[in-house]
């Protein structure tokens, strides 16, 4: 089974601080992403990349980077967190392919509160 | 307007009762469409692929219907352990689009 790992269950950190959320996967897949989920908006694209050193954009990228050095691991960073970014970080890897073909696997979510 | 969007429910259903809820996709042009399920504080796992002719996965049935750009879910014979939230998701430029869910609770 395709395990993919994210560092922390649960974190908290203080507005303004920088903020790492890691994400490794096991499986050789092309494609990981990172989501938001908040109550009420379901989940919310913010970076994905289909190879290493590559990124593009989601949905809500504003206030995020992301940094894919290695092919299983793929970082997402808050440069300087606010309070509006507290939420449930998701991240997913899919086999092949430029972007989302098929289905995705989920790591089991970073419960993130800035205060 | 939103890019998938789904009645957040609650369906609230006896066991043994069949359930049924549609998700609306904006993009004509979409491209591929998934159901996934989320159980409370648990990570998104796919339940099925929604194929252009539906299909079917033992109680569970997906159908697409591309002229009113709508997929639906189809639960029959509920059990409890159908209770939690049902994701749409949509395949939009190699992106993967999502509902906001609809929860799902079967009681006995």
């Amino acid at each position: 089974d395709v395990k993919v790992t994210q560092s922390s269950r649960y974190l908290v950190k203080r507005t303004g601080e920088k903020v790492f959320l890691e994400c490794v996967q096991d499986m050789d897949h092309e494609n990981m992403f990172w989501y938001r989920q908040d109550p009420g908006l379901g989940l919310r694209l913010i970076y994905f990349s289909y190879d290493v050193k590559m990124k593009e954009k989601g949905d809500i990228p504003e206030g995020y980077s992301v940094s894919r050095e290695k092919k299983e691991r793929f970082s997402l960073i808050l440069e300087s967190a606010s309070t509006n970014q507290t939420s449930m970080y998701l991240c997913a890897s899919s086999l092949g392919g430029a972007g989302a073909r098929e289905k995705l696997f989920f790591g089991s979510g970073t419960q993130l509160s800035v205060l | 307007r939103k890019e998938v969007e789904q009645d957040p429910g609650p369906f609230n259903v006896p066991e043994g009762a069949t359930v049924a809820f549609n998700c609306t996709y904006s993009n004509s042009a979409s491209q591929s469409f998934f159901w996934y399920r989320q159980d409370c504080r648990k990570e998104p796992k796919l339940l099925m692929s929604v194929y252009s002719s539906g299909n079917e996965d033992g109680r569970f049935t997906a159908q697409l219907n591309r002229a009113s750009q709508y997929i639906s879910l189809l639960i029959r014979d509920s059990k409890l352990s159908d209770s939690a939230t049902y994701l749409c998701a949509v395949i939009n430029d190699y992106k993967l689009s999502f509902g906001a869910g609809t929860t799902v609770t079967v009681r006995a």
